[in-house]
């Protein structure tokens, strides 16, 4: 099974509208981070955000926004009022550590999302 | 401040050649890694130091060797290369193992 998973591989909207990328995730721990990365095309990797395990809290910056929910193992992104230079990749990443100690975390990505925002 | 830099950002190799993919980073941190990127894979992590002297496999490290003796470098070695390490490398640091990781630019790797 996945640890991290990304249902939707390719998303088309038109400009303007809302768009919400899903991300499920999978661990045993309690203690572990979640973070989104954009790759536009130009094929950097750009940090969007990083949460805790023990933090629920909804976050907002600007147009983005995510909601964590630990209930559903859920951490999914939404932009609002898209623009076309949303079009990238965005990936979805589970931090989690790598043995009972919990000195080493590893990060396990997603397979992304291609989101294409069309004028 | 540079933050990630690698080199070189493209490459071709004949099947069984090795080379190093070097990554430098001027942020003095102590957690890099080393990922590779498949076209509907991800990124899938290769190799990564916790500190210098101190590497450890990922989850893809069959074909691949580091070492780290500064804090600044990573460099990763191919011994032999192989059609199936196409792919797009990416290095990343980051403070400790459990912080945001910033990714250099990555190399385009072509094993004919």
């Amino acid at each position: 099974a996945q640890k991290v998973t990304q249902a939707q591989t390719e998303i088309s909207v038109v400009e303007k509208e809302d768009v919400t990328l899903d991300c499920v995730y999978e661990t045993r721990d309690t203690t572990y981070y979640l973070f989104w990365y954009k790759q536009p095309p130009s094929g950097e990797l750009v940090f969007l955000i990083r949460r805790n395990s023990f933090d629920e809290q909804n976050e907002i910056s600007g147009r983005y926004s995510w909601n964590f929910q630990k209930s559903t193992s859920s951490f999914n992104f939404t932009i609002t009022a898209s623009q076309v230079v949303d079009s990238a990749v965005y990936f979805c990443a589970l931090s989690e550590a790598t043995n009972s100690g919990g000195s080493n975390y590893k990060l396990t990505f997603g397979k992304g999302t291609l989101l294409t925002v069309n004028p | 401040n540079a933050g990630v830099t690698q080199t070189p950002k493209f490459q071709v190799l004949k099947t069984g050649q090795s080379m190093t993919l070097q990554c430098a980073q001027d942020m003095n941190h102590e957690y890099m890694s080393w990922y590779r990127q498949d076209p509907g894979m991800g990124l899938r992590l290769i190799h990564y130091s916790v500190g210098a002297g101190i590497t450890d496999q990922g989850e893809v490290p069959n074909g691949y060797n580091v070492s780290r003796s500064t804090t600044e470098d990573f460099p990763l070695r191919l011994l032999s290369a192989a059609p199936s390490q196409t792919s797009v490398y990416f290095c990343a640091s980051s403070y400790n193992d459990y912080n945001e990781q910033f990714f250099g630019p990555g190399t385009r790797l072509t094993v004919l």
